[in-house]
């Protein structure tokens, strides 16, 4: 069965501080997705990014950037100089490489920016 | 432009009587999902549509149905809503593409159901 873990609840850092959210996943498939994703007060839940099992390598984009360690499952985001617009609630996923690409959620972290 | 739509924004109704949520979409995607959130909780998914094909999760309540008259339009109907299914009603869509992957899921901005 796949599992997401996102062990931090609730983060609350002041602004233009660097802040990461862990993720670490468990599954018995050999290829897979992991993703995150923001969801904003408003609700919608908007993507950040997807990475392949087999794509290692770190991405980063602008603010954001994800460290992805196979040998740890783990798939954490590092938010750099952080801003009141970055809080939300921050969630992980896993899915399946092909079919349907069910995403199973970890709980979601809490991320508050404070001015 | 909104590519994933949800109607309502916010939907009220009454212990037992049924519900119609609206979600559509203009990215021609022929696979559609069906996420319940409640709370502080994960996205749960019901279910998902691959075209025409309906695929229910096994733990998915028989209370909660689904239709896709078309590749646009998806309903989520909940048959005799109860106070636990209070839940922000989210609707998600992606292609499925050569070889049997498929790509990413773009949400719509949910429905919040309140079930008095």
């Amino acid at each position: 069965a796949q599992k997401v873990t996102q062990a931090q609840t609730e983060i609350s850092v002041v602004e233009k501080e660097d802040v990461t959210l862990d993720c670490v996943y468990e599954t018995r498939d050999t290829t897979y997705y992991l993703f995150w994703y923001k969801q904003p007060p408003s609700g919608e839940l908007v993507f950040l990014i997807r990475r392949n099992s087999f794509d290692e390598q770190n991405e980063i984009s602008g603010r954001y950037s994800w460290n992805f360690q196979k040998s740890t499952s783990s798939f954490n985001f590092t938010i750099t100089a952080s801003q009141v617009v970055d809080s939300a609630v921050y969630f992980c996923a896993l899915s399946e490489a092909q079919g349907a690409q069910k995403l199973v959620f970890g709980q979601g972290t809490r991320l508050t920016i404070n001015p | 432009d909104a590519m994933v739509i949800q109607n309502p924004r916010y939907q009220v109704t009454q212990f037992g009587k049924p519900v119609t949520l609206s979600c559509s979409q203009t990215l021609n995607h022929n696979v559609m999902y069906w996420y319940q959130q409640k709370s502080s909780q994960a996205p749960k998914l019901l279910f998902h549509y691959y075209d025409k094909d309906f695929n229910n999760e096994a733990d998915t309540p028989d209370n909660f149905q689904s239709r896709r008259p078309n590749t646009s339009f998806c309903f989520l109907d909940i048959r005799s809503p109860g106070l636990g299914d209070a839940a922000m009603y989210l609707c998600a869509t992606s292609r499925r593409l050569a070889g049997g992957f498929t790509d990413t899921q773009y949400f719509g901005p949910g429905t919040r159901l309140t079930v008095l």
